[in-house]
Protein backbone atom coordinates (compact mmCIF):
# COMPACT_ATOMS: atom_id res chain seq x y z
CA UNK A 1 0.00 0.00 0.00
CA UNK A 2 1.07 3.62 -1.07
CA UNK A 3 1.28 5.69 2.12
CA UNK A 4 1.44 9.35 2.02
CA UNK A 5 1.62 10.59 5.70
CA UNK A 6 1.13 14.48 6.57
CA UNK A 7 2.84 15.03 10.03
CA UNK A 8 -0.04 16.96 10.95
CA UNK A 9 -3.92 15.83 10.99
CA UNK A 10 -5.01 18.92 12.98
CA UNK A 11 -2.86 22.78 13.52
CA UNK A 12 -3.63 25.76 14.97
CA UNK A 13 -1.15 28.63 14.81
CA UNK A 14 -1.17 32.38 15.48
CA UNK A 15 -0.88 35.01 12.70
CA UNK A 16 2.60 35.86 11.76
CA UNK A 17 3.92 32.90 12.84
CA UNK A 18 5.96 30.43 9.99
CA UNK A 19 4.31 26.98 9.94
CA UNK A 20 5.87 24.14 8.66
CA UNK A 21 3.35 21.45 7.12
CA UNK A 22 5.59 18.06 6.22
CA UNK A 23 4.62 15.20 3.64
CA UNK A 24 6.14 11.67 3.07
CA UNK A 25 5.19 9.24 0.81
CA UNK A 26 6.90 5.62 0.59
CA UNK A 27 6.90 4.85 -3.23
CA UNK A 28 9.61 6.62 -4.44
CA UNK A 29 7.33 8.88 -6.64
CA UNK A 30 8.88 11.64 -8.43
CA UNK A 31 6.20 13.91 -8.58
CA UNK A 32 4.95 15.71 -4.82
CA UNK A 33 2.08 17.93 -4.50
CA UNK A 34 0.39 20.31 -2.06
CA UNK A 35 -3.01 21.98 -2.28
CA UNK A 36 -5.28 23.66 -0.66
CA UNK A 37 -9.12 22.51 -0.08
CA UNK A 38 -11.50 24.95 0.84
CA UNK A 39 -15.68 24.31 0.17
CA UNK A 40 -17.04 25.54 -3.17
CA UNK A 41 -13.26 26.39 -4.35
CA UNK A 42 -12.18 22.47 -4.71
CA UNK A 43 -8.42 21.72 -4.83
CA UNK A 44 -6.45 24.80 -5.55
CA UNK A 45 -2.63 23.59 -6.61
CA UNK A 46 0.19 25.64 -4.33
CA UNK A 47 3.01 24.08 -5.91
CA UNK A 48 4.55 20.94 -6.71
CA UNK A 49 7.63 19.42 -7.22
CA UNK A 50 8.44 16.63 -9.99
CA UNK A 51 12.39 15.95 -8.18
CA UNK A 52 14.86 16.96 -5.62
CA UNK A 53 15.04 20.47 -5.40
CA UNK A 54 12.96 20.94 -7.90
CA UNK A 55 9.64 23.02 -7.78
CA UNK A 56 7.31 24.74 -9.76
CA UNK A 57 4.48 27.15 -8.50
CA UNK A 58 1.07 26.22 -9.19
CA UNK A 59 -2.16 28.31 -9.02
CA UNK A 60 -2.08 30.19 -5.55
CA UNK A 61 1.57 30.42 -4.19
CA UNK A 62 1.40 33.20 -2.81
CA UNK A 63 2.31 33.29 0.98
CA UNK A 64 3.84 29.78 0.71
CA UNK A 65 6.87 28.08 -0.10
CA UNK A 66 8.28 24.66 -0.31
CA UNK A 67 11.22 22.36 0.09
CA UNK A 68 12.08 19.16 -1.25
CA UNK A 69 16.06 18.25 0.00
CA UNK A 70 14.79 14.54 -0.23
CA UNK A 71 12.72 12.42 -2.47
CA UNK A 72 10.24 11.26 0.35
CA UNK A 73 9.78 14.65 1.66
CA UNK A 74 7.95 17.81 1.02
CA UNK A 75 7.40 20.47 2.69
CA UNK A 76 5.19 23.39 2.59
CA UNK A 77 6.62 26.83 5.22
CA UNK A 78 4.14 29.38 5.72
CA UNK A 79 6.58 32.39 6.11
CA UNK A 80 4.13 34.44 7.89
CA UNK A 81 1.04 32.61 8.44
CA UNK A 82 -2.52 34.52 8.23
CA UNK A 83 -5.97 33.84 9.05
CA UNK A 84 -6.67 33.57 4.99
CA UNK A 85 -4.84 30.83 4.81
CA UNK A 86 -6.80 28.81 7.27
CA UNK A 87 -7.41 25.71 5.31
CA UNK A 88 -7.40 22.32 4.34
CA UNK A 89 -3.71 21.21 3.01
CA UNK A 90 -3.82 18.15 1.06
CA UNK A 91 -0.14 16.33 -0.15
CA UNK A 92 0.08 13.81 -2.53
CA UNK A 93 2.30 12.33 -4.59
CA UNK A 94 2.68 9.93 -7.95
CA UNK A 95 5.07 8.59 -10.56
CA UNK A 96 6.05 10.67 -13.38
CA UNK A 97 4.40 9.37 -16.79
CA UNK A 98 1.37 9.57 -18.40
CA UNK A 99 -2.30 8.43 -16.13
CA UNK A 100 -0.66 8.05 -13.20
CA UNK A 101 -2.09 8.17 -9.76
CA UNK A 102 -1.81 10.65 -7.65
CA UNK A 103 -1.93 9.57 -3.79
CA UNK A 104 -2.87 11.61 -1.21
CA UNK A 105 -2.10 12.33 2.61
CA UNK A 106 -4.81 12.45 5.43
CA UNK A 107 -5.10 16.07 5.18
CA UNK A 108 -3.81 18.88 7.96
CA UNK A 109 -6.61 21.32 9.02
CA UNK A 110 -5.21 24.45 9.80
CA UNK A 111 -6.22 27.59 11.59
CA UNK A 112 -5.15 30.58 11.99
CA UNK A 113 -5.92 32.85 14.45
CA UNK B 1 -3.59 27.05 -19.56
CA UNK B 2 -5.21 24.44 -17.99
CA UNK B 3 -8.43 24.15 -16.65
CA UNK B 4 -11.53 22.02 -15.27
CA UNK B 5 -14.91 23.20 -14.82
CA UNK B 6 -17.27 21.28 -12.53
CA UNK B 7 -20.34 23.49 -13.16
CA UNK B 8 -22.55 21.74 -10.48
CA UNK B 9 -21.20 22.27 -6.86
CA UNK B 10 -24.54 19.71 -5.66
CA UNK B 11 -25.99 17.12 -7.18
CA UNK B 12 -28.93 15.31 -5.76
CA UNK B 13 -30.77 12.02 -7.02
CA UNK B 14 -32.49 9.45 -5.87
CA UNK B 15 -31.25 5.60 -5.25
CA UNK B 16 -31.64 3.78 -8.90
CA UNK B 17 -31.75 6.86 -10.74
CA UNK B 18 -28.81 7.83 -13.22
CA UNK B 19 -26.26 10.17 -12.34
CA UNK B 20 -24.22 12.25 -14.63
CA UNK B 21 -21.87 14.42 -13.49
CA UNK B 22 -20.29 16.74 -15.64
CA UNK B 23 -16.64 18.54 -16.48
CA UNK B 24 -15.11 20.30 -19.28
CA UNK B 25 -11.69 21.36 -19.68
CA UNK B 26 -9.46 23.34 -21.09
CA UNK B 27 -6.19 22.26 -22.61
CA UNK B 28 -4.87 22.62 -26.21
CA UNK B 29 -2.85 19.34 -26.26
CA UNK B 30 -3.32 15.89 -25.40
CA UNK B 31 -5.00 15.80 -21.49
CA UNK B 32 -4.94 13.28 -18.95
CA UNK B 33 -8.00 13.19 -17.23
CA UNK B 34 -9.05 11.41 -14.06
CA UNK B 35 -12.02 11.43 -11.43
CA UNK B 36 -11.17 11.69 -8.06
CA UNK B 37 -13.46 10.94 -5.21
CA UNK B 38 -13.69 11.32 -1.41
CA UNK B 39 -15.73 9.40 0.86
CA UNK B 40 -16.80 11.42 4.42
CA UNK B 41 -13.97 11.30 6.30
CA UNK B 42 -11.92 9.30 4.23
CA UNK B 43 -8.59 10.38 1.88
CA UNK B 44 -8.96 11.75 -1.72
CA UNK B 45 -8.83 8.69 -3.84
CA UNK B 46 -8.89 7.80 -7.83
CA UNK B 47 -12.07 6.67 -8.66
CA UNK B 48 -10.98 5.87 -13.26
CA UNK B 49 -8.47 7.73 -15.57
CA UNK B 50 -9.71 8.85 -19.66
CA UNK B 51 -6.48 5.50 -20.32
CA UNK B 52 -8.04 2.74 -18.56
CA UNK B 53 -11.60 3.03 -20.53
CA UNK B 54 -12.75 0.81 -17.16
CA UNK B 55 -15.53 0.87 -15.34
CA UNK B 56 -14.77 1.32 -11.70
CA UNK B 57 -18.02 0.91 -8.86
CA UNK B 58 -20.47 0.96 -12.31
CA UNK B 59 -19.09 4.17 -13.22
CA UNK B 60 -18.08 5.11 -16.80
CA UNK B 61 -16.74 8.45 -18.13
CA UNK B 62 -15.55 8.80 -22.21
CA UNK B 63 -12.81 11.57 -23.18
CA UNK B 64 -14.64 13.82 -25.73
CA UNK B 65 -12.13 15.40 -27.42
CA UNK B 66 -14.64 17.95 -29.67
CA UNK B 67 -16.76 18.97 -26.62
CA UNK B 68 -13.61 19.00 -24.46
CA UNK B 69 -15.68 17.00 -21.70
CA UNK B 70 -15.21 13.78 -19.11
CA UNK B 71 -18.41 13.27 -17.92
CA UNK B 72 -19.01 11.04 -14.98
CA UNK B 73 -22.12 8.16 -15.31
CA UNK B 74 -23.88 5.73 -13.68
CA UNK B 75 -26.94 4.29 -14.44
CA UNK B 76 -28.26 2.99 -11.01
CA UNK B 77 -27.15 4.97 -8.65
CA UNK B 78 -26.54 3.94 -4.97
CA UNK B 79 -26.37 5.33 -1.57
CA UNK B 80 -22.80 4.33 -1.44
CA UNK B 81 -21.83 6.33 -3.99
CA UNK B 82 -22.69 10.00 -2.06
CA UNK B 83 -19.33 11.42 -1.76
CA UNK B 84 -17.55 14.30 -3.08
CA UNK B 85 -16.31 13.84 -7.06
CA UNK B 86 -13.38 15.85 -8.21
CA UNK B 87 -12.89 16.13 -12.28
CA UNK B 88 -8.69 16.41 -12.79
CA UNK B 89 -6.43 17.26 -15.57
CA UNK B 90 -2.79 16.58 -16.21
CA UNK B 91 -1.61 18.59 -19.40
CA UNK B 92 1.44 16.33 -19.71
CA UNK B 93 3.74 18.77 -17.64
CA UNK B 94 3.27 16.88 -14.17
CA UNK B 95 0.95 19.95 -12.96
CA UNK B 96 -2.54 18.10 -11.47
CA UNK B 97 -5.24 20.32 -11.82
CA UNK B 98 -8.97 19.96 -10.08
CA UNK B 99 -12.22 21.52 -10.60
CA UNK B 100 -14.00 22.30 -7.79
CA UNK B 101 -15.81 19.66 -7.22
CA UNK B 102 -19.55 18.40 -7.15
CA UNK B 103 -21.06 16.86 -4.14
CA UNK B 104 -23.04 13.83 -4.81
CA UNK B 105 -25.92 12.91 -2.08
CA UNK B 106 -27.98 9.91 -3.42
CA UNK B 107 -31.19 9.74 -1.39
CA UNK B 108 -33.06 6.57 -0.51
Amino acid sequence: DVKVTQSSRYLVKRTGEKVFLECVQDMDHENMFWYRQDPGLGLRLIYFSYDVKMKEKGDIPEGYSVSREKKERFSLILESASTNQTSMYLCASSFSGYGTEAFFGQGTRLTVV
Amino acid sequence: AQRVTQPEKLLSVFKGAPVELKCNYSYSGSPELFWYVQYSRQRLQLLLRHISRESIKGFTADLNKGETSFHLKKPFAQEEDSAMYYCALNGGSEKLVFGKGTKLTVNP
